[in-house]
């Protein structure tokens, strides 16, 4: 596709239920990370994937948040058992890691927990 | 690690008066050093980088910044604010190989142009 794809763009969801948000990055690019903006927040390390390599997972706050990215390609961040600090702007960003480094934004998936 | 700072939360300007957004950062590396800008409801968007070529790096709508190892600064500027600069602006870095290659963002400058 032509930019970052996020979908949904908006979700709300009742405390204690799982959700999977997706992003599809730009092709070809090896990189992708996934970060979390709460209101008046700068933007919070998630997750980093690049290629083949193992994720690194060092950003993220608990063992209820996961993600995978299959194929290189998509990537699905799972929240399980949501509470309302969850609650946040979730953005996924992808680049050429190896070229110049330039992060390309999708618009993001703001999720709310009741 | 890599950190950065962005000394404020806010900057309010009048239009067409110059706009100085600060930012000071801290490697054990040569970084590669980002502005990036978030337009209300917008996706976030490069408006220029570092990355060790000329210290006086211009971006995108007339901004531009200068790259100060002794003062360990990346400061972003315009001459004439825009109305349509009302955005939130975030300072970035990130170390090579070896280093933390996780884009580190600060916190964020949200600019305010009045008429």
């Amino acid at each position: 596709g032509a930019g970052v794809s996020q979908s949904p763009s908006n979700k709300v969801t009742e405390k204690g239920k799982d959700v999977e948000l997706r992003c599809d990055p730009i092709s070809g690019h090896t990189a992708l990370y996934w970060y979390r903006q709460s209101l008046g927040q700068g933007l919070e390390f998630l997750i980093y994937f690049q290629g083949n390599s193992a994720p690194d997972k060092s950003g993220l706050p608990s063992d209820r948040f996961s993600a995978e990215r299959t194929g290189g390609s998509v990537s699905t961040l799972t929240i399980q058992r949501t509470q309302q600090e969850d609650s946040a702007v979730y953005l996924c960003a992808s680049s050429h890691r190896d070229m110049d480094e330039k992060l390309f934004f999708g618009s993001g998936t703001q999720l709310s927990v009741l | 690690a890599q950190s950065v700072t962005q000394l404020d939360s806010h900057v309010s300007v009048s239009e067409g008066t110059p706009v100085l957004l600060r930012c000071n950062y801290s490697s054990s590396y040569s970084p590669s050093l980002f502005w990036y800008v978030q337009h209300p409801n917008k996706g976030l968007q490069l408006l220029l980088k570092y990355t060790s070529a000329a210290t006086l790096v211009k971006g995108i709508n007339g901004f531009e910044a200068e790259f100060k190892k002794s003062e360990t600064s990346f400061h972003l500027t315009k001459p004439s604010a825009h109305m349509s600069d009302a955005a939130e602006y975030f300072c970035v870095v990130t170390e090579p190989p070896g280093g933390s290659y996780i884009p580190t963002f600060g916190r964020g400058t949200s600019l305010i142009v009045h008429p």
